[in-house]
């Protein structure tokens, strides 16, 4: 079973739909989460922490539950700009290393 | 936010040679950073940690004689990928946080092609 699962798409969504990832991970002793946003053959840039008590920034909403093991990331009004790969990310354990999913590539149609 | 720069962002290489690769911190010293490969349509698979002034920890299955890593100061590390091969060929990032519990910043990456 990989660290950290998330489906790899592709979200094909007309822009302003709203659209949900999901994301699980294997190891309870993880500390810190995280969203990161690739565009293609470019570098992973942070998209946003995610906290229990879940955050918001602008049209973007992280959960994190930890009882679950499962982490979501919501996108209001979807822009074209938004097209990208979406990466699920935690930190923490014995390693304090970053362990990324596979990656949830978004597609918004004009 | 914090710069990460890394040199080259793309080289093509014949077989059998090494091609160095260089991540910088441009603003703040990085004790630790962290070397990635990805190949297309996967994910960021981790290869080594760097750590200023001993040896770089090498994840399961990454041979630390192939890729050499050098962590000379705290805004420098190199990778080396040594007596390449075209199954070398991919997307390599590195990242760097100032300290391990913040934000890691991530280098432009590199492109590397083996023919």
């Amino acid at each position: 079973r990989k660290e950290v699962e998330q489906d790899p798409g592709p979200f094909n969504v007309p822009e302003g739909a709203t659209v949900a990832f999901n994301c699980t991970y294997s190891n309870s002793a993880s500390q810190s989460f995280f969203w990161y946003r690739q565009d293609c053959r470019k570098e992973p840039k942070l998209l946003m922490s995610v906290y229990s008590s879940g955050n918001e920034d602008g049209r973007f909403t992280a959960q994190l539950n930890r009882a679950s093991q499962y982490i979501s990331l919501l996108i209001r009004d979807s822009k074209l700009s938004d097209s990208a790969t979406y990466l699920c990310v935690v930190k923490g354990g014995a390693t304090n290393k970053l362990i990324f999913g596979t990656g949830t590539l978004l597609a918004v149609q004009p | 936010g914090a710069v990460v720069s890394q040199h080259p962002s793309w080289v093509i290489c014949k077989s059998g040679t090494s091609v160095k690769i260089e991540c910088r911190s441009l603003d703040f010293q990085a004790t630790t950073m962290f070397w990635y490969r990805q190949f297309p349509k996967q994910s960021l698979m981790l290869m080594a940690t760097s750590n200023e002034g001993s040896k770089a920890t090498y994840e399961q299955g990454v041979e630390k004689d192939k890729f050499l890593i050098n962590h000379a100061s705290l805004t420098l590390s190199t990778l080396t990928v040594t007596s390449a091969h075209p199954e070398d060929s991919s997307f390599y990032i590195c990242s760097a946080s100032r300290t391990a519990n913040t934000e890691a910043f991530f280098g432009q990456g590199t492109r590397l092609t083996v023919v």
